[in-house]
């Protein structure tokens, strides 16, 4: 597709429950970002993959959270073991390489833990 | 650590109206300064950028200029419109390649 596309775009779990949020990032783009947009903490980076390497994890909250890339495409977030302060927007971006270029974002995955 | 600042809103201007949104910025360096703007309901989008000292972005008739003396990239529109309505991101990019956020400003105009 001509952007970054993620799915699901909405996703209610029940508390300890595992999600998987996945991307898919423009075309052609080596570097992928997944950032988390919650109320009480704005935007937040959680990890970046030059490739399918990541050679920046530190923005993962903790040990629940995990994330790898394939091919040098898709992406999938995977969050074990939910918590309430997990639900917020999971926002994927992508640039043509790891540098200053411009990264362009998709829609974004919400979610809800009850 | 590197942080950026931006005025707290909502900012609630009339049509056609001169519009400021003050982003000041902590960093080592000089990292590339961005703002992004957020529609309603809509993704993220880059509105402009600078990458050095004294560069000046520009797009849909917004400007911002990235002043290393007052560490500022000050966004600005000289007439904004109903459309403009959003929330806006100051952000800059850190040597690591991940951008670091301001809190946002929500951007009201009315008719």
């Amino acid at each position: 597709g001509a952007g970054v596309s993620q799915s699901p775009s909405n996703k209610v779990t029940e508390k300890g429950k595992d999600v998987e949020l996945r991307c898919d990032p423009i075309s052609g783009h080596t570097a992928l970002y997944w950032y988390r947009q919650s109320l009480g903490q704005g935007l937040e980076f959680l990890i970046y993959f030059q490739g399918n390497s990541a050679p920046d994890k530190s923005g993962l909250p903790s040990d629940r959270f995990s994330a790898e890339r394939t091919g040098g495409s898709v992406s999938t977030l995977t969050i074990q073991r939910t918590q309430q302060e997990d639900s917020a927007v999971y926002l994927c971006a992508s640039s043509s390489s790891g540098s200053t270029d411009t990264q362009y974002f998709g829609p974004g995955t919400r979610l809800t833990v009850l | 650590g590197n942080s950026v600042t931006q005025m707290e809103g909502p900012v609630t201007l009339s049509e056609e109206a001169f519009l400021t949104i003050n982003c000041t910025y902590t960093a080592t360096g000089y990292p590339s300064l961005f703002w992004y703007v957020q529609y309603p309901g809509e993704g993220l989008q880059l509105l402009l950028k600078a990458t050095k000292a004294d560069d000046k972005g520009s797009n849909k008739g917004f400007e911002a200029t990235y002043r290393k003396e007052t560490t500022s990239f000050h966004l600005e529109k000289g007439s904004v419109q109903v459309s403009d309505s959003a929330v806006y991101f100051c952000a800059l990019m850190d040597s690591n390649y991940q951008l670091i956020w301001g809190a946002g400003t929500k951007l009201i105009i009315k008719p």
